[in-house]
C-alpha cells in the first residue's frame, strides 16, 4: 500500500505556542488530503479537507484561524496549531487519498500535549 | 440515524475463533467500502478495499458488501491476540458518481482475541 509520512508522533509544548504538524505522501501524489482528531477511545472526527493549491476546507466547528492548513505540493500538507491550549491537547491524524482509485492512507498520527 | 453504524463493542473472542464485524448504512450512494485496523495511539491500517457488492478474500481476511441490504463485513478467520485492535468501516460514494469523496467512518469496534 502507499505510505504516508505524519510528523512529529508525539509534541509536548506549553500553552500558548503554535505547533506544526508535517503530512507527506511518500510514493504517490496527493490532491487531497484530510486531517482528523481523535479523543481517547472515540471515533475519528474529520477537521478539514486539504486540496493542494487552494484553501481548506474546514468542517463545521472548526475554527480556521486555530488549525491552519497548507498543502502547497502535491506530497506535503501541514497542520498548524496556533497558540496551542489544553483543550486542544489531542491525537492527530492525517490522511492522503490516491487516484484513480480513492484509496485512503493514514499517517500514524501525532499526540499533542499543551502544559 | 447515524450515516453509518458501527456496534463499538468491545468483542472478546478466543484464540482461533472466526470473528465477524458489521456496519450498516443508510446512503445508497456509497460505494467503495474500506476496513481499517488501528492499534491503540497509532493511525488506521487500510485492510480492505471493495467496490460495490460482493466479496473479497486477502488471507485470513474476507470482505463482503450487500449493497441490497445496506450491509457489510469482515470476517477474519483463526483470530490471533495481534489481531486485537479497533477496526473502522469506511464508505464512500466516490467521484466517479460524482459525489464528493470525504469518506464516512463507522466509530470502530473493539476486539480483543484472547490466548
Amino acid at each position: 500500500g502507499a505510505v504516508v509520512s505524519q510528523h512529529p508522533s508525539r509534541v509536548i509544548c506549553k500553552s500558548g505556542t503554535s505547533v506544526k504538524i508535517e503530512c507527506r505522501s511518500l510514493d504517490f501524489q496527493a490532491t487531497t488530503m484530510f486531517w482528523y482528531r481523535q479523543f481517547p477511545k472515540k471515533s475519528l472526527m474529520l477537521m478539514a479537507t486539504s486540496n493542494e493549491g487552494s484553501k481548506a476546507t474546514y468542517e463545521q466547528g472548526v475554527e480556521k484561524d486555530k488549525f491552519l492548513i497548507n498543502h502547497a505540493s502535491l506530497t506535503l500538507s501541514t497542520l498548524t496549531v496556533t497558540s496551542a491550549h489544553p483543550e486542544d491537547s489531542s491525537f492527530y491524524i492525517c490522511s492522503a487519498k490516491t487516484e484513480p482509485n480513492e484509496k485512503l492512507f493514514f499517517g500514524s498520527g501525532t499526540q499533542l500535549s499543551v502544559l | 440515524q447515524k450515516e453509518v453504524e458501527q456496534d463499538p463493542g468491545p468483542l472478546s473472542v478466543p484464540e482461533g475463533a472466526i470473528v465477524s464485524l458489521n456496519c450498516t448504512y443508510s446512503n445508497s450512494a456509497f460505494q467503495y467500502f474500506m476496513w481499517y485496523r488501528q492499534y491503540s495511539r497509532k493511525g488506521p491500517e487500510l485492510l480492505m478495499y471493495t467496490y460495490s457488492s460482493g466479496n473479497k478474500e486477502d488471507g485470513r481476511f474476507t470482505a463482503q458488501v450487500d449493497k441490497s441490504s445496506k450491509y457489510i463485513s469482515l470476517f477474519i478467520r483463526d483470530s490471533q491476540p495481534s489481531d486485537s485492535a479497533t477496526y473502522l468501516c469506511a464508505m464512500t460514494p466516490g467521484h466517479a458518481s460524482g459525489g464528493s469523496y470525504i469518506p464516512t467512518f463507522g466509530r470502530g469496534t473493539s476486539l480483543i482475541v484472547h490466548p
